[in-house]
């Protein structure tokens, strides 16, 4: 089957800890992209990537920083410096150069709880 | 980074009511998403549009893509208990949002039986 898993469901950590959210898709697609969920809010843009060993800032990338060895795998890493870090985490993946290009797919995501 | 307007911001309905929701913006849209989301999962693609004044189904769904290119509408029929969750809408913009979606802010339906 195909699709993008996120590990692990949940996620504990205390403050002052970096902790690593990962992300893999078996889809084939060539870009991915982290978002991150508050209550009642939409989904904001942390990183994107289009291609190996190249990614983007989106709208909120302070406190993060992301990896793109492999086209199958885009983890991201929340550090101490995030202010705020308790939120749910959700990857996503489109393939490019298509009429499909914008349709992105999402994991099932990783709820993530500092305290 | 922008938002979509979405409304309303929650509906509570009885089943098999017709529902409708919509998505506007004042910037002008290339293409228009709608998802799903159940409670603690990702979102799921339900519709997408890629032309002005597209109407386009996905069984009891029916999205339209507004003739302005600022705004999109969902309609689900005869609503069943599993509609429940939050709908979003999403759009890539015409310019300067490269491969980037921008979201609303969610419309949550709950259904009474």
């Amino acid at each position: 089957d195909g699709g993008i898993t996120q590990s692990p469901k949940y996620l504990f950590r205390k403050e002052g800890q970096n902790v690593t959210l990962s992300c893999e898709q078996n889809l084939n697609h060539d870009a991915m992209y982290w978002y991150r969920q508050d209550p009642g809010q939409g989904l904001r843009l942390i990183y994107y990537s289009q291609i190996v060993n190249d990614f983007q800032k989106g709208d909120i990338a302070e406190g993060y920083s992301v990896s793109r060895e492999k086209k199958e795998s885009f983890p991201l890493t929340v550090t101490s410096a995030q202010k705020n870090p308790t939120a749910f985490y959700l990857c996503a993946s489109s393939i490019l150069g298509t009429s499909k290009s914008y349709e992105q797919y999402f994991g099932p995501g990783t709820r993530l709880t500092v305290t | 980074g922008q938002q979509l307007n979405q409304s309303p911001q929650s509906m509570f309905i009885q089943e098999g009511e017709d529902v409708s929701m919509n998505c506007t913006s004042s910037s002008i849209f290339n293409t228009w998403l709608w998802y799903k989301q159940d409670p603690g999962e990702g979102p799921v693609l339900l519709i997408a549009l890629y032309k002005a004044g597209e109407l386009t189904s996905n069984g009891r769904l029916t999205a339209q893509f507004g003739i302005t290119r600022k705004d999109s509408f969902l309609n689900i029929s005869a609503s069943i208990p599993s509609d429940v969750g939050i709908y979003f809408c999403a759009g890539q913009l015409l310019t300067g949002g490269g491969n980037k979606l921008t979201f609303g802010t969610g419309t949550q339906l709950k259904v009474e039986l």
